[in-house]
Order: structure tokens, then sequence, then C-alpha cells
């Protein structure tokens, strides 16, 4: 089946650094990929929409200067956390629809094993 | 804008017991409904989904799913649980582009 790769897994860094977190789709291409935030004992928030190509699209409230997503190719997302604040810390997940089932009626979202950011 | 409601935030059961847990949404138009589960530690995992057809889904697992447009619900059913069960449950409704998540239902089940 479809498999999205996410890393790191876990990452701590200092405040006022960036961090990169890195979104594959291994063997199936993504033009689209999303980026969610989970808090603790919540659900997964929508934080933007990565498109092949082209800018990504934010969901309100988020940040764009501190939340830069750039989607290169139709393999790879990345989402960079710049100048990381504590309250920044949280766990992300990348998901990415795959339509190799069968098009625009038997799709499925796969996501990311997530990746813990924890800044101090 | 779409929601998606988890009534239940934890459920407790016992081996054997059966499983209900309700999601309802909020769209007035043609939504794609899925159940995500996520074992500690791991990764959601596709459970069901449902586009069309009919509207009751099987999915992995013994795990099924009842669409009620007229509820606008997609409650997820199993008849006999398991102490490997115990995970979190999200339910997800798509409309357009954008996939929203339910709060999620943590369950345990007791051995």
């Amino acid at each position: 089946g479809a498999v999205v790769s996410q890393h790191p897994s876990r990452v701590i860094c200092k405040s006022g650094t960036s961090v990169k977190i890195e979104c594959r789709s291994l063997d199936f291409q993504a033009t689209t990929m999303f980026w969610y935030r989970q808090f603790p004992k919540k659900s997964l928030m929508l934080m933007a929409t990565s498109n092949e190509g082209s800018k990504a699209t934010y969901e309100q409230g988020v940040e764009k200067d501190k939340f830069l997503i750039n989607h290169a190719s139709l393999t790879l997302s990345t989402l960079t956390v710049t100048s990381a604040h504590p309250e920044d810390s949280s766990f992300y997940i990348c998901s990415a629809r795959d339509l190799s089932g069968g098009g625009s009626t038997n799709y499925g979202y796969t996501f990311g094993s997530g990746t813990r950011l924890t800044v101090v | 804008a779409q929601s998606v409601s988890q009534h239940n935030h934890h459920v407790i059961l016992s081996e054997a017991a059966s499983l209900e847990l309700g999601c309802n949404y909020s769209y007035g138009g043609t939504v794609n409904l899925f159940w995500y589960v996520q074992y500690p530690g791991q990764h959601l995992q596709l459970l069901l989904k449902y586009f069309s057809g009919d509207p009751l889904v099987k999915g992995i697992k013994g795990f099924e799913a009842e669409f009620i447009k007229s509820k606008f619900s997609f409650n997820l059913r199993k008849p006999s649980v398991q102490w490997s069960d115990t995970a979190e449950y999200f339910c997800a409704a798509e409309a357009g582009n954008m996939l929203t998540f339910g709060g999620g239902t943590r369950l345990m089940v007791k051995p």
C-alpha cells in the first residue's frame, strides 16, 4: 500500500532556531500534501495544503512566514518551522492523497508517522 | 465551514463487548467519510471509508460503519472488541479538497 515517510520523528531545538520536517511519498506521486498539527489529547488541525509547483494554501490563523512549506517535487514536501518558540512544540503530521486506487471515487489519505517537535 | 463531532471522548470496554463510536458531520453537500485508528506510538491508519453506494461499509479488523445521510452520521461499530483494539479513533469528513477530523475517541479495552 501507499507509504508516506516523515522525518525526523523527534527533534529538539533551541528557541529561535529553525527546524525542517520532510514528508515523502515513497511509492506514489502526490501533487497535494497536507500538514497537520496535533495538540495533546486533541484532534488533528489542518495547517496548510501543500501543492507541487505552487504556493501552499494556509488555514486561517496559521502564520505563513513562520511555517514555510515547500513542495518542490511530486514526492517531497517540507515544512520549516522558523524562529521556533516553545509554543511551537507540538506533534506535526503530514499526509498525502493517494489516487492510485482508482482516481476520483476510490482514494485514501496516507499519513506519515509524525514529528514530535520540542523547542527549549 | 464543515465540522466533525465525536461525542465519546473516552470509552472503556471489556473484551468481547460491542463497540459503537458516534460521528456526526455538518456539511450540506457531498462528503466522503473516513475512520482512522491511531495505535499508541503509531501513525494514523485507515479503517474504512465511504464514498458512495452501500451505506454499510466494512473495513479492516472487523470494523464497520454505517452512513445515515438523514442523520449526518457515520458511526463506527465492532461486535466484539479485543484488547488490541485499544487506540484512538478519528472520524473524518472530506468535502472539496479538505479533510476535517473529529476530536477523536480514546478507546481502552480491558483484558
